[in-house]
Formats: C-alpha cells, structure tokens, sequence
C-alpha cells in the first residue's frame, strides 16, 4: 500500500513564477492536509480539504496562495507570483474516513522543497 | 502565540537509557496529542498517540504520559537506539470541527552509541 505521495520532491522557481506542488492521499483516505515547515521551525497548518471541498482554510496566506483537491486526480497546492519567503518544505498528510469516528492519525507524505530564487 | 511548546531543541543520551521528550500546550481545546519522528529530507512519521482522556499510553518502546492538570505530555524511550536518532514533533489536534494539528518546533534527539 503506497503511502502519500509528494511531486515534485524539490521544486526551484524565480520571483514571481508560480509553484504548483501536487499530493496523492493513500490509497481510501478521503482528507487531505497542506502544512509548511520554515527553517528551524515546526509545521505550520495552511488547509485542510475533502473531496473538491475547503473544509479549513485558516492557515493559507489570504493572496497568491490556493488549494484543490479534484473529483479525481491529487491535490494541488498552487502558489501565484512566489517570493523569497515562500521557500520552505510544504508537507500533506492524509487521513482516512472512519464510520463513526474521526481518525487521530495523518500520515504525511515526503514534502516538497520549494526554493524560491 | 505559540500554544504547542517544545522547550528544549535537542537532547543527547547514551544508547540503551531513558530518552524523555517533553511538550507544554496552552489551550484546553485539544483532544489529542501525538508525537511525529522525522529523519532529515523525510516527511514525519506517526509515533504514539494519547487521548486527553487518558493519562498514559504505551507502545512497545515509547510510552507518552499526560497531566492535564499541568498541560503537559512526555515521550518516554526506552531503551534508547542509535536509530532513534531523529527531531521529534509533539502536535495536537482540535477537539471538534477542523482536524489540523499544531505542532511544536521539535527536539533534536542524538542517542550516541
């Protein structure tokens, strides 16, 4: 059972290109988490989504930043006109649906290390 | 304001003692605590997981305790490997409405052979 799936793996862009990381959840988990780690710092939540919803999305900056996750295919954190600040290691987790219950467990994938020139 | 605290960035210990990773937390709202490994170049790994319901769990090696009362959790090693050498990541999560966790900064444990 493959586990969550990141690509790219490292992502390099310029000021003001635009980033697209994408995300496959395991195999029958239904969420999906985005997360971004700065240097010397703990994840820090940005959205969480289910099938073509935005459960929460407190945690995405209000611009340039958007988040998917399509009927079908992964799910994809898109990133417009990146800056410096933007370079950081962008992590997403996946979580099963649970009948009767909500799972206590993400499994996160290897991340995406996006550096911004 | 940070409401997962991890206060000591790193931590060394002799192979085969106790390891103790400790984590403070602020807000009453979290249901559960987890504890996540990570290697470097590599995503966290799931570890142990409490309920704020309970006040210890244990799985094999690792064994997490819970005081409510002084808002905090500790992971407990033992016995310590070489391979347990990784930065550790105590979050919780939410009680109710949105699943994401908040994590702490991480403490760096190297168990030396």
């Amino acid at each position: 059972n493959a586990g969550v799936m990141q690509n790219p793996r490292h992502l390099v862009r310029r000021r003001g290109q635009e980033a697209r990381l994408r995300c496959s959840p395991m195999k029958g988990h239904s969420h999906v988490y985005w997360y971004r780690q700065l240097p010397e710092e703990g994840l820090k939540f940005m959205v969480y989504l289910q099938k073509e919803n935005i459960i929460d999305e407190s945690g995405m900056p209000k611009e340039r930043f958007s988040a998917e996750f399509p009927k079908e295919g992964p799910s994809i954190l898109r990133i417009q006109q990146v800056v410096r600040g933007d370079s950081a290691a962008y992590f997403c987790a996946s979580s099963p649906l649970l009948a009767g219950a909500r799972s206590n467990r993400q499994f996160f994938g290897p991340g995406t290390r996006l550096t911004v020139l | 304001d940070q409401q997962v605290k991890q206060n000591s960035p790193s931590l060394s210990v002799q192979e085969g003692r106790i390891s103790i990773l400790n984590c403070d937390y602020t807000n009453s709202m979290f249901d559960y605590f987890l504890w996540y490994k990570k290697y470097p170049a590599e995503g966290p790994t799931f570890l142990i997981s409490i309920s704020s319901i309970k006040d210890k769990n244990e799985d094999g090696r690792f064994t997490v305790f819970l005081n409510k009362s002084a808002k905090h959790l500790s992971l407990h090693i033992v016995p310590s490997q070489p391979g347990d050498s990784a930065v550790y990541f105590c979050a919780a999560r939410y009680k109710g409405g949105s699943e994401k966790l908040v994590f702490g900064k991480g403490t760096k444990l190297t168990v030396n052979p």
